[in-house]
């Protein structure tokens, strides 16, 4: 069964520094793989996704991931953050056909001023 | 225009009353999802529906049954409510259910069970 690791619970970082936020995952083939955000008091947004081809994919928001298949790696990266990014994170993967996505259990970000 | 809506937005009862919680897309979508995060935000799926066709039920106990009169509409109806149902719950449509698709996520229902 596919299960996905974000080893960091909470984050704080300086507004304009860089982010990596970390996601393994456990999978017998090359999963979809995605990243969600969730503002406080909202549902999650989309910010990037992987399927296949180039290993470093770009999303909205200025957030990028890297695909690392050796490390069994997604993880988000952004080089500035800015106080709205404050948030919970979500790397999820999904079987290729499957409906289901599964989830790991979030990172929060807190962006100090 | 809300791509996913959610009614309602918070929702508090008692242990053992019944309550439905109902979500609505206007995108278009072929299929639909419920999704359970729980106090320490564990994200979780418990149901989904193609074409009004169950294609996911994840041991969700009994007690939850989803309900799909269209493709547009999933509803989660909840009997003999416990205290461990306490919880957000999250609908989502996509576009298939292939995994291929971004799913869109409403804005929850904040359920308390007391």
């Amino acid at each position: 069964a596919q299960s996905v690791t974000q080893p960091d619970i909470h984050i704080t970082v300086s507004e304009g520094a860089s982010l990596e936020l970390r996601c393994n995952y456990s999978y017998g083939a090359t999963p979809y793989l995605f990243w969600y955000v969730q503002s406080p008091g909202q549902g999650l947004q989309l910010l990037l996704k992987y399927f296949s081809g180039d290993t470093l994919v770009q999303g909205i928001k200025g957030f990028e991931a890297e695909f690392k298949r050796s490390q069994s790696s997604f993880n988000l990266r952004k080089p500035s953050v800015h106080w709205s990014d404050a948030a919970e994170y979500f790397c999820a993967v999904a079987r290729q056909g499957a409906q289901k996505l599964v989830f790991g259990q979030g990172t929060r970000l807190t962006i100090n001023p | 225009d809300t791509a996913v809506s959610q009614t309602p937005k918070y929702l508090v009862t008692q242990m053992g009353n019944d309550k439905s919680i109902k979500c609505e897309q206007n995108l278009g979508h072929d299929t639909m999802y419920w999704y359970k995060q729980d106090s320490k935000k564990f994200l979780k799926i418990m149901f989904s529906y193609n074409n009004k066709e169950l294609i996911i039920n994840e041991t969700v106990p009994n007690r939850f049954s989803p309900k799909s009169p269209d493709k547009a509409h999933l509803n989660l109806h909840i009997n003999s409510l416990e205290l461990g149902d306490s919880a957000v719950y999250f609908c989502a449509s996509s576009q298939d259910g292939g995994g291929y698709y971004e799913q869109y996520f409403g804005p929850g229902t904040r359920l308390t069970v007391t």
